[in-house]
């Protein structure tokens, strides 16, 4: 089945400054990519999202990446900001049938003013 | 749009016990729902895919006689955890997928945190 890696599990980083985050997926039939944000006792939020017949997407302060040859998509949020502390989660999934989605360990980001 | 919701939000329940969870997608019809258990600053971990009509689909290692999934609508699934014991205690969290088949994403509910005593 599918797994999916997650790096770093932490990541510490002064407002403003950029943050990345990686993730690597096993099963090459993956072709979704969804990002979820999840702060302190609160369900998870989509953030952005990548089908795997685009290379990149990007939303204001975020983008995402995906290497399919590679198998490994990263998150990229530019000029972080305090609320964007909270932990994150990739995931990868096989879109079609149920679509079950496949997380990673997820990384707690901490922006420092 | 795009909100589920689960009931309750907090049990507390004696040991031996069964609790019943309820996810509902309350703007949207899911033929499908996912079921996830997530331990405190851990990830979220797929139990299993609910399906409206049919047999839910269980990860390895999740007793499906431990956690009955029922799908009876097509905004409503159950998880009932039976026989529960203190180390069936974590936050239990489902998602809903709209039936759109264009739509690959999942809308979460708030979560249940499950304390066994």
């Amino acid at each position: 089945g599918e797994n999916v890696e997650q790096h770093p599990s932490t990541l510490s980083v002064q407002e403003g400054d950029s943050a990345v985050i990686k993730c690597t997926y096993s099963d090459s039939a993956s072709n979704y990519f969804p990002w979820y944000k999840q702060e302190l006792g609160k369900r998870p939020q989509l953030i952005i999202d990548i089908r795997s017949n685009v290379g990149e997407k990007k939303d204001q302060r975020i983008a995402v990446t995906l290497n399919k040859t590679a198998k490994h998509f990263s998150l990229h949020i530019t000029e972080t900001q305090p609320e964007d502390s909270a932990v994150y989660f990739c995931a990868a999934g096989i879109s079609g049938g149920y679509n079950k989605l496949i997380f990673g360990a997820g990384t707690r980001l901490a922006v420092h003013p | 749009g795009a909100v589920v919701s689960q009931h309750p939000s907090r049990v507390i329940c004696k040991s031996g016990t069964s609790v019943k969870i309820e996810c509902r997608s309350l703007d949207f019809q899911a033929t499908t729902m996912f079921w996830y258990r997530q331990f405190p600053k851990k990830s979220l971990m797929l139990m299993a895919t609910s399906n409206e009509g049919s047999k839910a689909t269980y990860e390895q290692g999740v007793e499906k006689d431990k956690f009955l999934i029922n799908h009876a609508s097509l905004t409503l699934s159950t998880l009932t955890v039976t026989s529960a014991h203190p180390e069936d205690s974590s936050f239990y969290i489902c998602s809903a997928r709209p039936t759109d088949v264009l739509t690959y994403e999942q809308y979460f509910g708030p979560g249940t945190r499950l304390t066994v005593t």
